[in-house]
């Protein structure tokens, strides 16, 4: 079946990086978008941007670029996304989320079950 | 960016009745290729993922039971729970995919 398999839980210090993972299986990983999408504690939904497989194109919020990277591996249909200069606001559960077949548009359909990422001192 | 405004934040519905969510966008979300809305409806329940209920404004997932339903055209969306179970209990979520930024509304907390 189609699934997305994030990463374990990283606690990280302000500044530091992090990098989570997804892995992809069950479907053509470089037919279809991926989104990466983060919820900090008690709060809604944000799209950091989307990763297009199959190019490695990407196109970030802009409240992430400079910020964030999105690359990804097809040998391992595995993709990434990477913050640096980690905030305490930062502290957020990461998803990462199936979107449309590349070049349409359409709705999140699959999502992995998240990773979070706590930034403490 | 398109803003997304859910109304109402919280909603309290006895076991059984209709739970009605609204959703507005700031601007049209209709798509001229193919003259659908770029409209999708999420549930949440805690500590899981979203779940995809509804796509092109009114276009039900697989396997989402057929008291969801979403209707609305342009800028004015709802989702509607026909007869409440007591395991829809969740934050639903609508967010347009018309155009980047990809936005969310701020979500809607449906209590029994």
């Amino acid at each position: 079946q189609v699934q997305l398999v994030q990463s374990g839980a990283e606690v990280k210090k302000p500044g530091a990086s992090v990098k989570v993972s997804c892995k992809a299986s069950g479907y053509t990983f470089t037919g279809y978008y991926l989104h990466w999408v983060r919820q900090a504690p008690g709060q809604g939904l944000e799209w950091m941007g989307w990763i297009n497989p199959n190019s490695g194109g990407t196109n970030y919020a802009q409240k992430f670029q400079g910020w964030v990277t999105m690359t990804r591996d097809t040998s391992i249909t595995t993709a990434y996304m990477e913050l640096s200069r980690l905030r305490s606001d930062d502290t957020a559960v990461y998803y990462c989320a199936r979107g449309a077949e590349v070049g349409k548009r359409d709705g999140m359909d699959v999502w992995g079950q998240g990773t979070t990422v706590t930034v403490s001192s | 960016d398109i803003v997304m405004t859910q109304s109402p934040d919280s909603l309290a519905v006895s076991l059984g009745e209709r739970a009605t969510i609204n959703c507005k966008s700031s601007q049209s979300v209709l798509s001229s290729s193919n003259n659908e809305n770029c409209l999708a409806w999420y549930q949440q329940k805690p500590g899981q993922p979203p779940k995809l209920l509804i796509y092109w404004a009114s276009t039900r997932k697989s396997g989402v039971p057929d008291r969801f339903s979403g209707s609305g055209s342009g800028t004015d969306f709802t989702l509607t729970i026909s007869s409440l179970q007591a395991e829809d209990v969740a934050v639903y979520y609508c967010q347009q995919y018309y155009s980047p930024p990809i936005t969310f509304g701020q979500g809607t907390r449906l209590e029994i």
